[in-house]
């Protein structure tokens, strides 16, 4: 069974920052691009970036703007995301997700983690 | 960046009847190998979305043929036959055929 299990979230001050980890299990980590997503409290959904499996190709969404960094630890079976220079509007929940070979789309998430950024 | 726009905002719908849910790309998400990823997702309240179609009309593993998927170019569907209650939510269209990937604004289903 596929498995990701997202931590690190929690109370951070603008500015500030943080490392987001995704433990995955269930499948063989390094054949598969991943990814992060975010929703909002609004509930609205936000791809931030993706990672391919062997962790050379990264690609950004335009407003992280340097940022925030993903990587990946394949012997560890680790996804992650830096986050820097937080800002209030980084407020979220942080899925890690799994691409579906070849459909484009994210068949497995993770439960979330909770951002909050607030002084 | 492609917009993703879904109609309706919200629905309510009565159990056992259908629902329909459109979504409209800002271009056209026929990708160069000619396959177009659009997905559906569905998110139940205090849950992750979870995935129901894939490239426009393909149900994803367990979910029922009540849902399915149509549309081409920029315009895509996604139908409900006879709603249930397990159907609450929220549903997201997304295209990942242009980076970066993105996500219509999302519909509320309840039921009436």
């Amino acid at each position: 069974e596929v498995r990701l299990v997202e931590s690190g979230g929690g109370l951070f001050k603008p500015g500030g920052s943080l490392r987001l980890s995704c433990a995955a299990s269930g499948f063989i980590f390094n054949t598969y691009s991943m990814h992060w997503v975010r929703q909002t409290p609004g509930k609205r959904l936000t791809w931030i970036s993706r990672i391919t499996g062997d962790g050379t190709t990264k690609k950004y969404a335009d407003f992280v703007q340097g940022r925030f960094t993903i990587s990946r630890d394949n012997a560890r079976n680790t996804l992650y995301l830096q986050l820097t220079d937080l800002r209030g509007d980084d407020s979220a929940v942080y899925y890690c997700t799994r691409g579906y070979y070849g459909t484009g789309a994210f068949a497995d998430w993770g439960p979330g983690t909770l951002v909050t950024v607030s002084s | 960046d492609i917009v993703m726009t879904q109609t309706p905002l919200s629905l309510s719908v009565t159990l056992g009847q259908p629902a329909s849910i459109s979504c409209r790309s800002s271009r056209s998400l026929v990708h160069d190998d000619g396959h177009t990823y659009l997905s559906w997702l569905h998110q139940r309240p205090g849950q992750p979305p979870r995935l129901l179609i894939y490239k426009i009309s393909d149900r994803f593993s367990g979910v029922p043929d009540r849902f399915s998927g149509g549309g081409s170019g920029r315009d895509f569907t996604l139908k409900i036959s006879r709603v249930e209650a397990d159907d609450v939510g929220l549903y997201f269209c997304m295209q990942a055929t242009h980076f970066p990937i993105s996500f219509g604004q999302g519909t509320r289903l309840e039921i009436k």
